[in-house]
């Protein structure tokens, strides 16, 4: 089955930073979304980006379709980014659409 | 007015019980699903549903069983409960444009099996 690899697993910055975190994924897709899973556990998404690049305030994220990589940015890190960011993509699959999670990158903004 | 809800958010119970977990959104959307998230926080999917009909049945134990009263409900209903089943229970939702689009996701329903 298709394979998806987040990097880096983990990740510590400091406020205002700024960090790209990377999303391979080992077969074509049809669909791929960023979450942010909140220290409470809250599933957020982000973006539906199977392909382009898309802004949304202070994070953007650019999928390449054809070299089968999207990218999530997250400019001037702030506290409350912390969590888990998991990419996810979704293909076709006999019956209906299958979603992939990759194994996240857990990211803590420190003060 | 929360677009999917779960209930319960905590459930605590003894090997070998049979224990439901509850799930309804009210986004109008046609498709939902129930994914597992284990203690590594890897999230994969169980099932999904496309108007009440089962579309994706990943190799869950024939414990679990998800109903779909109607395409605002899909309920998980778990049998003689294991240790090993202990996690957190997500359900979302989403309306396909194209075959597949934003999922929307409940705030999870955690398990712990005593």
């Amino acid at each position: 089955g298709i394979q998806v690899e987040q990097s880096p697993p983990d990740l510590i910055l400091q406020e205002g930073a700024n960090s790209t975190l990377r999303c391979n994924f080992s077969d074509s897709v049809n669909n791929l979304q960023w979450f942010h899973q909140n220290p409470w556990g809250q599933l957020i998404n982000l973006f539906y980006i199977p392909s382009g690049t898309k802004q949304n305030g202070r994070l953007s994220a650019t999928t390449v379709a054809t070299e089968r990589y999207s990218l999530l940015y997250i400019s001037s890190s702030q506290t409350t980014d912390s969590g888990v960011y998991f990419c996810a993509v979704e293909r076709k699959n006999t019956g209906g659409f299958k979603t992939i999670f990759g194994a996240g990158t857990r990211l803590f903004v420190k003060a | 007015d929360t677009a999917v809800s779960q209930t319960p958010k905590y459930l605590v119970t003894q090997m070998g019980n049979d224990k439901s977990i509850k799930c309804e959104q009210n986004l109008g959307h046609d498709t939902m699903y129930w994914y597992k998230q284990d203690s590594k926080k890897f999230l994969k999917i169980m099932f999904s549903y496309n108007n009440k009909e089962l579309i994706i049945n990943e190799t869950v134990p024939n414990r679990f069983s998800p109903k779909s009263p109607d395409k605002a409900h899909l309920n998980l209903h778990i049998n003689s409960l294991e240790l090993g089943d202990s996690a957190v229970y997500f359900c979302a939702s989403s309306q396909p444009r194209r075959g597949a689009s934003i999922q929307y996701f409940g705030a999870g329903t955690r398990l712990s099996v005593l």
